[in-house]
């Protein structure tokens, strides 16, 4: 399979609801990071994990190498939040080169 | 988010014509990547510079692209013979060889016509 498994490929939510993303990994993995992509193509930094769970404001993420998965859990969901979700991952063999999920194209609605 | 700056944001080139976008990576990085996104899909990975030294690419850019970093502060990416296959975003991003967490700038969009 594909080494990096995002679901779900799409996701509409209501202001105010929360939700989860799920990245699945064909291997054991070094770190991963998760990513928003604006309309414009900007991918900013959400998370970087070699190992457990970060929380930054209405964001969490969870990283199990030994599982092979992760988790990003959006709470209170916000329209800014809209936007294309990508989890990469780093092979224990490479050096910060990533392999990237298909993305989550996330939809929040008033 | 990392200042990793990336020129220029929009090109656009004929069929047959040559493309040259650059990267300036975040200061002190050593590591440079460069990914291709086409329509808003997974990135794709290009190449990989480690202290200006290309150590991994895939064969479409040894057939077709021309990469080099001669510096630290500038890498570049160039595509010898345009394609309308081609037409897609660029990403550059770059990190700390001991910390591999990366950093994206903001893209070149190609469009070839």
């Amino acid at each position: 399979g594909m080494p990096v498994e995002q679901n779900p490929p799409a996701l509409s939510l209501y202001e105010g609801a929360d939700s989860g993303l799920r990245c699945n990994f064909s291997t054991t993995m070094k770190s991963v990071q998760w990513f928003q992509q604006n309309h414009r193509g900007r991918l900013i930094t959400l998370f970087y994990l070699a190992q457990g769970t970060k929380e930054n404001g209405r964001l969490k993420s969870t990283f199990n190498s030994k599982e092979r998965y992760s988790t990003l859990h959006i709470k209170d969901a916000q329209l800014e939040d809209s936007g294309t979700y990508f989890c990469a991952a780093e092979f224990y063999t490479n050096t910060g080169k990533l392999t990237f999920g298909d993305g989550t194209v996330l939809t929040v609605k008033p | 988010d990392a200042a990793v700056t990336q020129k220029p944001r929009y090109l656009i080139k004929m069929k047959g014509q040559e493309a040259e976008m650059k990267c300036i990576p975040e200061k002190g990085h050593t590591a440079v990547f460069w990914y291709q996104q086409k329509q808003s899909k997974e990135l794709k990975f290009l190449i990989y510079f480690q202290n200006q030294q290309p150590l991994d690419q895939i064969d479409m850019v040894k057939e077709r692209f021309s990469a080099v970093c001669p510096s630290s502060s500038l890498c570049s990416l160039g595509i010898r013979t345009c394609e309308a296959e081609d037409s897609a975003l660029y990403l550059c991003s770059s990190s700390q060889e001991q910390n591999t967490e990366v950093f994206f700038g903001k893209g070149t969009r190609l469009t070839v016509v």
